[in-house]
């Protein structure tokens, strides 16, 4: 199985402040198509998990421009240009490229 | 968008079956996608189960392979999760999703006796 590493586990940050999580993954996750199906997922205090990126760097429905994806073969980054208090929540990255899909151990942000 | 609902027995005893449903609204089964089961626990974070097709393929997760059948029921726009020979370590909150883009509320599955 594919194993997707996250950093860091908690991260507080100030209201209108920048954040970064960092996914690596245990092997590549360029698929045989082409493609790379790593996705962030973000979950809020009793929500299910909602997904706010796919392929990398592709913004979901609804999903506000300060969310950004970036990244390749093993390593990505989940990007929020300026922290809003509806942020609060955890995240997670996920990889479809490969069976089974794994998921992170998911990053927690919170507010400082 | 496409919505889901998961649905059943709260409270399953330690060897029984767990048995959901996931009813979909607000677009078809049928339609070419992936209706995935994830469940979410404390000790294991969120573990991927399985999925189906509409055409009846299907993939599971081999850790829970021997225990999982994943079905769909076309004529009701729903599809189901059978877990076999439940323990304790199979209490989570379980989601229906398509393709882990829209996700269902999830429902908590305890096993107890």
């Amino acid at each position: 199985d594919i194993v997707m590493t996250q950093t860091p586990l908690s991260s507080p940050v100030t209201l209108g402040q920048p954040a970064s999580i960092s996914c690596r993954s245990s092997q590549s996750l360029v698929n045989s198509d082409g493609d790379t199906y790593l996705n962030w997922l973000q979950q809020r205090p009793g929500q299910p998990p909602r997904l706010l990126i796919y392929k990398i760097s592709n913004r979901f429905f609804g999903v506000p421009d300060r969310f950004s994806g970036s990244g390749a073969g093993t390593d990505f980054t989940l990007r929020i240009s300026r922290v809003e208090a509806e942020d609060v929540g955890v995240y997670y990255c996920t990889q479809g490229s490969q069976l089974p899909y794994t998921f992170g151990q998911g990053t927690k942000l919170e507010i400082k | 968008q496409v919505q889901l609902q998961a649905s059943g027995p709260g409270l399953v005893k330690p060897s029984g079956t767990l048995s959901l449903t996931c009813v979909v609204s607000n677009g078809l089964i049928s339609t070419n996608n992936w209706w995935s089961w994830v469940r979410q626990s404390p000790e294991k974070g969120l573990e991927w189960i399985g999925e189906i097709h509409p055409s009846g393929k299907t993939n599971y997760n081999p850790s829970l392979k021997s225990r999982v059948t994943i079905s769909i029921d076309r004529s009701k726009n729903q599809f189901s999760l059978k877990l076999t020979s439940v323990s304790a370590a199979d209490t989570a909150v379980y989601f229906c999703a398509r393709e882990r883009t829209f996700w269902g509320q999830g429902i908590l599955v305890s096993v107890s006796s």
